[in-house]
């Protein structure tokens, strides 16, 4: 099983709705992240978390909110999607004990905003 | 100017060819990092370098701290090598990331 999972993986919604992609890992770590990907564009910060009663902004928080329900679940919400919302959406996960940031990638979301 | 610039953008070369991928970085880091994107979207790290040279396969990973630059070499490139490498630096415990390198490698 994949250590770390994204659901769901491929989502077509209508502008205004509100959308949430879940994140689940089971490596034990405490650190989660959530990036966007655009075509032509590195990946970009949207949410980080550093454990349960840490969230942070990225570099990209606008239009998104984050909810950390345990260790091992970190999801994303759209509150009210945006076509230029239309993106990859990967989760990611680290482990707090290296100081050289590795992270462990989940297969990705690619969600169209209609 | 990004903190993170890879070179090239984009490259195609045939079967058996040497590849080189290039990365230069304008932060102070605490380590360098090399990965892969599948054509179906899935990343995973190659390498994790904050000195000298990794090897692993066909693929080897070198960086000079000084010139704050990296490089990426596939030797005897495979079609099965196609993919977007990119790279990331390490740095104030957050991971700043490149645009990354499409590779088409053609039989």
């Amino acid at each position: 099983d994949a250590d770390v999972t994204q659901t769901p993986r491929n989502r077509i919604t209508k502008t205004g709705k509100r959308i949430m992609l879940e994140c689940s890992q089971t490596k034990g770590h405490d650190r989660m992240y959530w990036y966007r990907q655009d075509p032509g564009l590195g990946l970009r910060l949207i949410y980080y978390s550093f454990d349960v009663k840490d969230i942070n902004k990225g570099e990209i928080s606008d239009g998104y909110s984050v909810s950390r329900q345990a260790q091992a679940k970190f999801s994303l919400s759209l509150e009210s999607a945006i076509p230029n919302q239309t993106a990859l959406y990967f989760c990611a996960t680290s482990d707090t004990g290296t100081p050289y940031n590795e992270q462990f990638f989940g297969p990705g979301t690619r969600l169209t905003v209609l | 100017k990004n903190e993170v610039e890879q070179s090239p953008q984009n490259l195609t070369a045939q079967e058996g060819e040497f590849i080189t991928i290039n990365c230069s970085y304008s932060v102070g880091i605490s380590a360098l990092h090399w990965l892969q994107q599948h054509p179906g979207g899935g990343i995973v790290s190659l390498f994790m370098l904050s000195s000298g040279k990794k090897k692993h396969g066909r693929l080897i990973a070198t960086i000079n701290i000084q010139e704050k630059h990296s490089s990426l070499h596939i030797t005897a490139s495979h079609p099965r090598d196609s993919a977007v490498y990119i790279c990331a630096v390490g740095s104030n415990y957050q991971l700043i990331w490149g645009a990354g390198t499409k590779l088409i490698i053609k039989p």
